[in-house]
């Protein structure tokens, strides 16, 4: 079946431009989250979905980054005013069932790399 | 200090050796992953466990709950299993789904 896909792969901006990411999570799943994983480094939580409710925001840098989901399906991460440190790659996962536990296991997305210029 | 450590950060070997690589944790977790990522940034999970041992063809996980520490071990090891190796754990949380917490990933080059 299909697995988690993300859109655009690359996606180059000018400093000070609106970029905005896609996540398709595997269907069904009700758990989605997104990292930030820059150059050389381990990835780093940004935020958390159950369904359409973003459960957890606390890993998201600024308030330039916003994130959705509301239709409890797909999702969006939004950075406004990108700024060169925001480049990155990033990456969504979805997982089958909420909470945390042994069981949840996280499929991940290729990832968008974002270089802002 | 990071909440999960892992060692080395690179490690290059011959073809045909043992792997080992090592992770430390220092939070109460659920769960802890082993994740693989090759250039180009996709990630795959290779084992989730909350206990014990696992094994998956040449790979075996094991984790020690007690002494906080895992290690992913390569058996017979070959140049297609160049990768970055990721240690990553589930932090024990009262309910939600936290995200995952990584450490920094060690960058394996099998050499033939």
């Amino acid at each position: 079946g299909a697995g988690v896909s993300q859109s655009p792969r690359y996606k180059v901006a000018k400093r000070g431009q609106d970029v905005a990411l896609r996540c398709d999570p595997i269907s069904g799943h009700v758990s989605l989250f997104w990292y930030q994983q820059a150059l050389g480094q381990g990835p780093e939580f940004l935020t958390y979905f159950q369904n359409e409710a973003q459960l957890d925001k606390s890993g998201l840098p600024s308030d330039r980054f916003f994130a959705e989901r509301p239709e409890g399906s797909v999702s969006t991460l939004k950075i406004q005013r990108t700024q060169q440190e925001d480049s990155a790659v990033y990456l969504c996962a979805s997982s089958p069932y909420g909470g945390a536990g042994p069981y949840n296991e996280q499929f991940f997305g290729p990832g968008t790399r974002l270089t802002v210029l | 200090k990071n909440e999960v450590e892992q060692s080395p950060q690179n490690l290059t070997a011959q073809e045909g050796e043992f792997i080992t690589i090592n992770c430390s944790y220092s939070v109460g977790i659920s769960a802890l992953h082993w994740l693989q990522q090759h250039p180009g940034g996709g990630i795959v999970s290779l084992f989730m466990l909350s206990s014990g041992k696992k094994k998956h063809g040449r790979l075996i996980a094991t984790i020690n709950i007690q002494e906080k520490h895992s290690s992913l071990h390569i058996t017979a090891s070959h140049p297609r299993d160049s990768a970055v190796y990721i240690c990553a754990v589930t932090r024990y949380s009262g309910g939600g789904a936290d995200g995952l917490t990584f450490g920094k990933g060690t960058h394996l080059i099998i050499q033939p």
